[in-house]
């Protein structure tokens, strides 16, 4: 079985502090894991994904094994920043399609 | 491309009826998938549909049926509403292969549901 945990409900940073949003797995095989963005009242969308190593907005993540975390890092937070964060596992292979979510966290940026 | 739309946006039912949740997507998906979203508790999947005329249970099915007569829709149905089901219901879509690194679940914009 699969399950992703992010042990933060809300994460309030003023504006320019640094953010780390924590997001822990447990999975068996090899994962890949992803991050989604919600914005008030809009629909989830993808914000990257640990095997593409990309930088989106300002966001990087880093796939850590051997702590079987998957951390959203960026360095100095934007007030439209603020929203709701998923952490998201589905297996690399044989697993099919479905994503497993944590609980999200919601990241307020305040002025 | 209009991508995954759903309807309603908002509906108001009371305890014992029922109504179906309409999803479509347009990019020829052959996966789709429906989730419900609740405060402290994010997203779980509801059921799951492979491809036309294959659906499966995800996490919390029970008070809930899908059928996949086309690949481009996946309706919702409830079939008694209890307030329990008071939530936020996406739908998404993917392809079921590709190469690793494009992966990526296409979310409907909700419909935000209440049951009195």
């Amino acid at each position: 079985a699969q399950r992703v945990t992010q042990p933060e409900k809300l994460l309030s940073v003023f504006k320019g502090a640094p953010v780390e949003l924590k997001c822990n797995y447990s999975y068996s095989g090899s994962p890949e894991l992803f991050w989604y963005v919600q914005y008030s009242r809009q629909r989830l969308q993808l914000l990257l994904r640990h095997i593409s190593r990309e930088s989106i907005k300002g966001f990087t993540a880093d796939l850590n094994k051997g702590e079987t975390s998957f951390h959203l890092k960026k360095p100095f937070a934007q007030e439209e920043d603020s929203a709701m964060y998923y952490c998201a596992l589905k297996p690399l292979t044989g697993g099919g399609n479905k994503l497993t979510f944590g609980t999200g966290t919601q990241l307020k940026v305040e002025l | 491309n209009a991508g995954v739309t759903q309807t309603p946006k908002f509906q108001v039912l009371k305890t014992g009826q029922s109504m179906t949740l309409q999803c479509a997507q347009d990019m020829n998906h052959e996966y789709m998938s429906w989730y419900r979203q609740d405060p402290g508790m994010g997203l779980r999947l509801i059921h799951y549909s492979v491809g036309a005329g294959i659906t499966d249970q995800g996490e919390v099915p029970n008070g809930y049926n899908v059928s996949r007569s086309t690949t481009e829709d996946f309706p919702l149905r409830l079939l008694s509403a209890a307030p329990s089901q008071t939530s936020v219901y996406f739908c998404a879509s993917s392809y079921t292969s590709g190469r690793a690194g494009s992966y990526e679940q296409y979310f409907g914009p909700g419909t935000r549901l209440t049951v009195t």
